[in-house]
């Protein structure tokens, strides 16, 4: 069954360094997003990607975010300086359009 | 904007059926989506509703009441394996928006 695939799936980095985090969605959706979900609390929208640009974003995704899909199948966001508070785990979806997203296991992120 | 309400937790015995409410405000609603997750897991999609009224997959049914900007998700006999975080969320026109979730917890 096609799955989204996120790597890594742990990742550690300092304060101020650059993280990407990676992701495969599955091959025939159009939709692509990312979700992040800090310890204990409920899963937050950051960005939705759709024909090759940003279709909406929140109010986290400040200037610090980035996404791209460099090539027909990956999907990347970018942390350009770390903070502490962006410790969280990282979940890529993807969705066909209508119904559901389809979420990869995720990447947990922790900034020391 | 959108906001969700669901209650936290609930405790129930293999075999009962739990129902799981939502009611939501949102400007953009596209639909209702319900998704489980389990400790430090992923959501996993479970149903979703576009219109009004009822839909049944398998253990799992999911209702939706645009008119009182309501659903809810209904599990039937249930097993020790749904124990998990159950969260329902609006599908606006790019996104979702997720409610805290609700805890079921599934005992012998």
């Amino acid at each position: 069954e096609p799955e989204v695939t996120q790597t890594p799936s742990h990742q550690v980095t300092q304060m101020g360094q650059e993280v990407i985090l990676r992701c495969v969605p599955i091959s025939n959706h159009l939709y692509f997003y990312w979700y992040r979900q800090i310890l204990g609390q409920k899963v937050e929208f950051l960005v939705s990607f759709y024909n090759n640009e940003i279709s909406e974003k929140s109010e986290i995704f400040d200037d610090q975010f980035s996404v791209e899909r460099p090539d027909g199948s990956n999907f990347t966001l970018k942390i350009r300086s770390t903070k502490l508070e962006d410790s969280a785990m990282y979940f890529c979806a993807s969705s066909p359009g209508t119904g559901g997203s389809f979420f990869g296991q995720g990447t947990r992120l922790t900034v020391v | 904007g959108q906001s969700l309400e669901q209650p936290s937790e609930v405790t129930a015995v293999e075999g009962a059926i739990v129902q799981i409410n939502c009611t939501y405000q949102t400007s953009g609603f596209y639909g209702l989506s319900w998704y489980q997750q389990h400790d430090g897991g992923a959501p996993t999609f479970l149903s979703y509703n576009a219109l009004d009224g009822l839909e049944e997959t398998g253990r799992f049914s999911s209702f939706l009441s645009r008119s009182d900007s309501y659903g809810y998700l209904l599990l039937q006999e249930l097993q020790m394996k749904d124990s998990a975080s159950y969260f329902c969320a609006v599908k606006g026109n790019n996104r979702l928006a997720f409610g805290k979730g609700n805890q079921v917890v599934v005992i012998p």
